[in-house]
């Protein structure tokens, strides 16, 4: 069964540091690209990353750039967000979010994880 | 950036009832877009890719079209399941969503 589990959201202090993981398994993970989209409580959705399965490419959101951080380790199958100076703008559930097949770097997502909360706020 | 604009914001509709939800682009992304349902409390499900791409094991009756600037989703007979935020999403510059469709009970 593919599955997608995140992992450490918490509550932080404006200014502060967070790493998310994201477990991939189920699936080849090295050969597909994947996202993490994220969603502000009673919001929609927004697209914050993109690395390409080789980590050759990444991409990010204009509101992210430059103090997020989007990796992946192939060997562990696990893909990770490194999110500083955060705001109170970044709260939100992020969820992370897998290619199709056939899909290229930023494409439709087929397979997203269950989410981890994560609350910037003092 | 592309911004991407969906209609109505809120949708009251009857079972066996066929609905469309309309989403705009600010600049062509030819058939780059794909349309999502989100249940309260759940993760977005995938419907549609490439605008009218059926994703495996969604009903026949969810059906997709457009290109360029101008896209739908149709639901061709409405059923209880189907009540639920349907989220527009454009991969063709990066990437950005619809800000969502509430499709409620009439």
């Amino acid at each position: 069964e593919v599955q997608l589990v995140e992992s450490g959201g918490d509550l932080v202090q404006p200014g502060g540091s967070l790493r998310l993981s994201c477990a991939a398994s189920g699936f080849t993970f090295s050969v597909y690209a994947m996202s993490w989209v994220r969603q502000a409580p009673g919001k929609g959705l927004e697209w914050v990353s993109a690395i390409s399965g080789s980590s050759r490419n990444t991409y990010y959101a204009d509101s992210v750039k430059g103090r997020f951080t989007i990796s992946r380790d192939n060997s562990k199958n696990t893909l990770f967000l490194q999110m500083n100076s955060l705001r109170g703008a970044d709260t939100a559930v992020y969820y992370c979010a897998k290619v199709p097949p056939d899909g290229y770097v930023i494409d439709a997502f087929d397979i997203w994880g269950q989410g981890t909360m994560v609350t910037v706020s003092s | 950036d592309i911004q991407m604009t969906q209609s109505p914001s809120t949708l009251s509709a009857s079972v066996g009832d066929r609905v469309t939800i309309t989403c705009r682009a600010s600049q062509t992304i030819t058939t780059w877009l794909a349309w999502y349902q989100q249940k309260p409390g759940k993760v977005p499900k995938l419907v549609i890719y490439r605008a009218s791409s059926l994703e495996s094991g969604v009903p026949s009756r969810f059906s997709g079209s457009g290109s360029g600037t101008e896209f739908t989703l149709t639901i061709s007979s409405l059923q209880p399941d189907d009540f639920a935020t349907y989220y527009c999403q454009q991969y063709s510059s990066k990437s950005s969503f619809g800000q969502g469709t509430k499709l409620e009970i009439k």
